[in-house]
């Protein structure tokens, strides 16, 4: 079975800092990965997704995410973070059958100012 | 559109007590997909549907949970008798078709905060 792992329960880094957050995934044949967004009180949101072909994936918001396949990762990067980015991110993958995802736990981003 | 919609955003309800969380999935969607987050697992997948006919279940974590979709545009997750363990926020999303078409992507959505005491 698939599973998803996120290292980094909560990080915290200041306006304008880099961001990367770490996600390690575990499946048997080529994934399909995505990360996904949560403001507080809100749903997820999707912020890029990996499919096939380039492994840099670029998103919404800024983020960008590498897909390396040696290591098992998809670790979602960020040059410049802005206070607004504050919220708590999944890293998620798609075990081949419809959009049935499988979740890590999360990463909580807080930024300061 | 106006997005996957959820009610009650809120639900407080006292055990034993039947609880029913609605969706209503964007117009047009064949997947609705039915999540429960909570602290200690984190966002589990309980149930999916492809055009109202249920998949996949082996997520709905026992017998006191059921869910229906009787038509394209609505669906039910029921809990009967609730008991204070399933207090968890419950999400529902939907999407276009297989997530091999790079178009498609599954929305989410608000969720409904379920308190049970």
């Amino acid at each position: 079975a698939q599973s998803v792992t996120q290292p980094d329960i909560h990080i915290t880094v200041s306006e304008g800092a880099s961001l990367e957050l770490r996600c390690n995934y575990s499946y048997g044949a080529t994934p399909y990965l995505f990360w996904y967004v949560q403001s507080p009180g809100q749903g997820l949101q999707l912020l890029l997704k990996y499919f096939s072909g380039d492994t840099l994936v670029q998103g919404i918001k800024g983020f960008e995410a590498e897909f390396k396949r040696s290591q098992s990762s998809f670790n979602l990067r960020k040059p410049s973070v802005h206070w607004s980015d504050a919220a708590e991110y999944f890293c998620a993958v798609e075990s081949g059958t419809a959009s049935k995802l499988t979740f890590g736990t999360g990463t909580r981003l807080q930024v300061t100012l | 559109d106006a997005g996957v919609i959820q009610s009650p955003r809120h639900e407080v309800t006292e055990m034993g007590q039947e609880v029913t969380l609605r969706c209503k999935p964007i117009s047009g969607h064949d997947y609705l997909f039915w999540y429960r987050q909570t602290m200690m697992r984190g966002l589990e997948l309980l149930i999916y549907f492809n055009n109202n006919v249920p998949i996949d279940d082996s997520g709905m974590p026992e017998d006191r949970f059921s869910a229906k979709m009787p038509n394209a545009s609505f669906s039910t997750l029921k809990i009967q008798p609730s008991e204070p363990r399933d207090s968890a926020v419950y999400f529902c999303a939907s999407s276009l078709a297989l997530t091999g078409d790079l178009n498609t992507e599954a929305f989410f959505g608000q969720g409904t905060r379920l308190t049970v005491v």
